[in-house]
């Protein structure tokens, strides 16, 4: 069964600091991997996707994330946090196959100090 | 709807009660998954729908908890006697077909047992 990891209970970063965010899965084969950000009070929202092709995948709010199978990591960067970006963010894998039930990790709260 | 819709978004209820919790997902999609999210756990499988049968059940926690869906629409996960520790937010997410991932998660339903 697959699993991940988030070594990270919480990280604070100043406004304006570059972020990374760790992510270590452990699947068989290659995993459809996932980056979600919850804001207080709401769902899930996907910032992102890993399933095929270039390793390094572009998401929306100025998010990126690297998958290096060599060291079975998908972690998630940003260039310049912002104060909005504050909210509790989680890595998730699903198996390429079957029906497809997203495994979620335990999430990084990140804090955005002035 | 244009989202996936839980209600009641919070809910407190007195411990031995048992509780209704109803998630509407998106018109269309096929597949229905419900997650538990408790404090410093992440998000923890529950039960996973697709159309209206249930192929994996195995994230039930006990006999206490169970779900159907009906009309390949609306679902709702039952509680009952419930306990303090079923304390949490639980969400729901809908999926049009596994070919794309694109799952779209609910605001969540707030249980409190008190």
């Amino acid at each position: 069964a697959q699993s991940v990891t988030q070594p990270d209970i919480h990280i604070t970063v100043s406004e304006g600091a570059s972020l990374e965010l760790r992510c270590n899965y452990s699947y068989g084969a290659t995993p459809y991997l996932f980056w979600y950000v919850q804001s207080p009070g709401q769902g899930l929202q996907l910032l992102l996707k890993y399933f095929s092709g270039d390793t390094l995948v572009q998401g929306i709010k100025g998010f990126e994330a690297e998958f290096k199978r060599s060291q079975s990591s998908f972690n998630l960067r940003k260039p310049s946090v912002h104060w909005s970006d504050a909210a509790e963010y989680f890595c998730a894998v699903v198996a390429n196959s079957g029906y497809s039930t997203l495994t979620f990790g335990k999430g990084t709260m990140l804090l955005v100090s002035p | 709807g244009a989202g996936v819709s839980q209600s009641p978004s919070n809910k407190v209820t007195e411990k031995g009660k048992d509780v209704e919790l109803r998630c509407d997902p998106i018109s269309g999609h096929t597949a229905l998954y419900w997650y538990r999210q408790s404090l410093g756990q992440g998000l923890e499988f529950l039960i996973y729908f697709q159309g209206n049968s249930a192929p994996d059940k195995s994230g039930l926690p006990s006999d206490r908890f169970s779900a159907e869906r009906t009309g390949g629409s609306v679902s709702t996960l039952t509680i009952q006697r419930t306990q303090q520790e079923d304390s949490a937010v639980y969400l729901c997410a809908s999926l049009l077909n596994r070919d794309n991932y694109g799952y779209t998660f609910g605001s969540g339903t707030r249980l409190t047992v008190v």
